[in-house]
């Protein structure tokens, strides 16, 4: 099974400031094809899970762009440039190289 | 529009059946993966299984296999999750996902399993 660990597991944020969420695998999400199965979901308070970033670095359909993903291999990032109060939530990473693993989820509050 | 519709909560008893369900609607259902997604009270996010609706191909989480069956009924573009005997450690909410990147997800079945 592939092991996702992210950091840090609660993060308070002051309104405007940038955040950064860390996700590691427990091995390569970088398959031969070039792409990194390496996702990124939100899930705000009382709602289902929403797709922000794909394959890595990818913004989902909607996404605003003070979100960004990066990384390869085995270490990822999401940033939010400058965190806004609807971005309150649990963030989680997902790989989907072999079956699917969360990430145990980051929850971001405001200060 | 792409929607992902569940069926609603259910309340039940240890050693019990359930089939909670899940309507797709503004895509091709047969030609995307669909599954589901527990996450139980107050935790994160675990994946549960997925099936191909064209040919009803299932995988299933090695956590999940033999505990829950995952089907479609192509005809209403429905995708269900179904237990045989539930067990109150399988009080959860349920999510379906369209495994194509889970870029579009339901609203949840909260399935309460108690005696």
């Amino acid at each position: 099974d592939i092991v996702m660990t992210q950091s840090p597991l609660s993060l308070p944020v002051s309104p405007g400031e940038p955040a950064s969420i860390s996700c590691r695998s427990s091995q390569s999400l970088l398959h031969s094809n070039g792409y990194n199965y390496l996702n990124w979901y939100l899930q705000k308070p009382g709602q289902s899970p929403q797709l922000l970033i794909y394959s890595g670095s990818n913004r989902a359909s909607g996404v605003p762009d003070r979100f960004s993903g990066s990384g390869s291999g085995t270490d990822f990032t999401l940033k939010i440039s400058r965190v806004e109060a609807e971005d309150v939530g649990v963030y989680y990473c997902m790989q989907s190289l072999l079956n699917y693993t969360f990430g145990q989820g980051t929850r971001l509050e405001m200060k | 529009e792409v929607q992902l519709v569940q069926s609603g909560a259910e309340v039940k008893k240890p050693g019990e059946s359930l089939k909670i369900s899940c309507k797709a609607s503004g895509y091709s259902f047969t030609t995307s993966w669909i599954g589901w997604v527990r996450q139980m009270p107050g935790k994160g996010l675990e994946w549960v299984g997925i099936i191909y609706p064209a040919d009803s191909d299932t995988r299933y989480s090695p956590s999940f296999e033999g505990q829950v069956t995952i089907s479609v009924d192509k005809s209403i573009s429905t995708a269900y999750l179904q237990w045989s005997a539930l067990r109150a450690s399988d009080t959860a909410m349920y999510y379906c996902a369209r495994f194509r990147e889970l870029d579009y997800w339901g609203q949840g079945t909260r399935v309460t399993v108690s005696s």
